[in-house]
């Protein structure tokens, strides 16, 4: 079974500070992965997502996140963030190729900005 | 245009009662996911429907729950009887296919409260 470890609980960043959020999953075959975001009293919307080719995926709102197999990890990152950015933040794993489209999330990481 | 849509948005009800959470996919979406977020076990996968079949139930927690998609534009989530540790927030989501690369794009949930 997919497991997800998001080992950042809490963050906070003053503004214009550079981000970078850890995900690690633990499954050995191929994967498709996922950044949620969750702004407050909002419901969960896609960031970005990685199912195939390029490991360094670009979403929305100028995030970024990089697949990296060797260590399990698709760490979400901005280079500079904004007050905007406060939510709360889930990276998600699905196991490819096996048919089944249930997301394992992570425990989530919230972000907070001062502005 | 519309995005998934679930009611009722707050129950607050007691031990013992029956609760019907509903939800209505986005028009065209062909998997339905019912998710369920608390505090102790965060965002976990309930049950899901592809093209109003239940594909995978693993995750109901016994049977005081079941969920039925009568028709490919609304599902419905029951708990008979309700306890407090029901108390969670339960997530709608839809995916326009029924590929594991597909988004799921989640409605604003229902806030559920059982005293």
């Amino acid at each position: 079974a997919q497991s997800v470890s998001q080992h950042n609980h809490h963050v906070i960043l003053s503004e214009a500070a550079s981000l970078e959020l850890g995900c690690n999953y633990s499954y050995g075959g191929t994967v498709n992965l996922f950044w949620y975001v969750q702004y407050p009293g909002q419901h969960l919307q896609l960031l970005l997502k990685y199912f195939s080719g390029d490991p360094l995926v670009k979403g929305i709102k100028g995030f970024e996140a990089e697949f990296i197999k060797s260590k399990f990890s698709f760490n979400l990152r901005k280079p500079s963030v904004q007050w905007s950015d406060t939510a709360e933040y889930f990276c998600a794993v699905n196991a490819a190729n096996t048919g089944f489209q249930k997301l394992v999330f992570g425990t989530g990481t919230r972000l907070l900005v001062s502005p | 245009d519309a995005g998934v849509i679930q009611s009722p948005r707050h129950e607050v009800t007691e031990m013992g009662q029956e609760v019907t959470l509903r939800c209505k996919p986005i028009s065209g979406h062909n998997s339905l996911f019912w998710y369920r977020q608390t505090m102790m076990r965060g965002l976990e996968l309930l049950i899901y429907f592809n093209n109003n079949v239940p594909i995978d139930d693993s995750g109901m927690p016994e049977d005081r729950f079941s969920a039925k998609m009568p028709n490919a534009s609304f599902s419905t989530l029951k708990i008979q009887p309700s306890e407090p540790r029901d108390s969670a927030v339960y997530f709608c989501a839809s995916s326009p296919g029924t590929r594991q690369s597909d988004t799921q794009y989640f409605g604003p949930g229902t806030r559920l409260t059982v005293l």
